[in-house]
């Protein structure tokens, strides 16, 4: 089945405590993208990348890092997570080249950090 | 960054009635997409839409690109209990730099009562 996991689904953590969210695609799509989505502010990126070793900040990059060593995978860190930074977070993909814009999401991970 | 203006926030409607919403933004595109989140879920594409003036439908679900380019409108026909969920409006920004930037809206969430 074509889909795009990530990896906890919940998670509850203590601030500046590193953590890491996994992303993992099935379909072999060059691009792939993280989003937090908060009440009242719908969906921001945060960075995607539109192939192995290339990728970009999105509109709120800010306490995150992201790494594509693979094409399947993408992880998101959190260097030192902060309260601010509680949220729910959705990865996504979508194949190159074109229409990146058309994707396909995760489930989401929901993190509290306190 | 662009913004995209989602309106109403919410509606709470009967099973049947129709359903209509809408996003603007002050700046133009060339692609309009809308996306559903059901509840606990990632998000879902509906429809795209790629040409100003276009009217494209998916079932009960019909979108439009606005003449102007800085609007699209997505209307449902007689709703039904699993319509409930979160409406996106989506938007990529233009080539160049931003290329593999999408930017949503802030979301319609819509309650149906049987």
């Amino acid at each position: 089945e074509a889909q795009v996991t990530q990896n906890p689904r919940y998670l509850i953590t203590v601030t500046g405590k590193k953590l890491t969210v996994t992303c993992s695609q099935n379909m072999n799509h060059e691009y792939m993208s993280w989003y937090r989505q908060d009440p009242g502010l719908g969906l921001r990126q945060i960075y995607y990348s539109m192939n192995v070793e290339v990728t970009d900040k999105g509109d709120v990059p800010e306490g995150y890092k992201v790494s594509r060593k693979e094409k399947r995978n993408f992880p998101l860190i959190l260097e030192s997570p902060s309260p601010n930074q509680t949220s729910l977070y959705f990865c996504a993909s979508s194949s190159l080249p074109g229409n990146y814009y058309e994707q396909y999401f995760g489930p989401g991970t929901r993190l509290t950090v306190t | 960054g662009q913004q995209l203006n989602q309106s109403p926030q919410s509606m709470f409607i009967q099973e049947g009635e129709d359903v209509s919403m809408n996003c603007t933004s002050s700046s133009i595109f060339n692609t309009w997409l809308w996306y559903k989140q059901d509840p606990g879920e990632g998000p879902v594409l509906l429809i795209a839409l790629y040409k100003a003036g276009e009217l494209t439908s998916n079932g009960r679900l019909t979108a439009q690109f606005g003449i102007t380019r800085k609007d699209s409108f997505l209307n449902i026909s007689a709703s039904i209990p699993s319509d409930v969920g979160i409406y996106f409006c989506a938007a990529p920004n233009a080539g160049g730099t931003s290329y593999g930037k999408l930017t949503f809206g802030q979301g319609t969430i819509l309650t149906v009562h049987p």
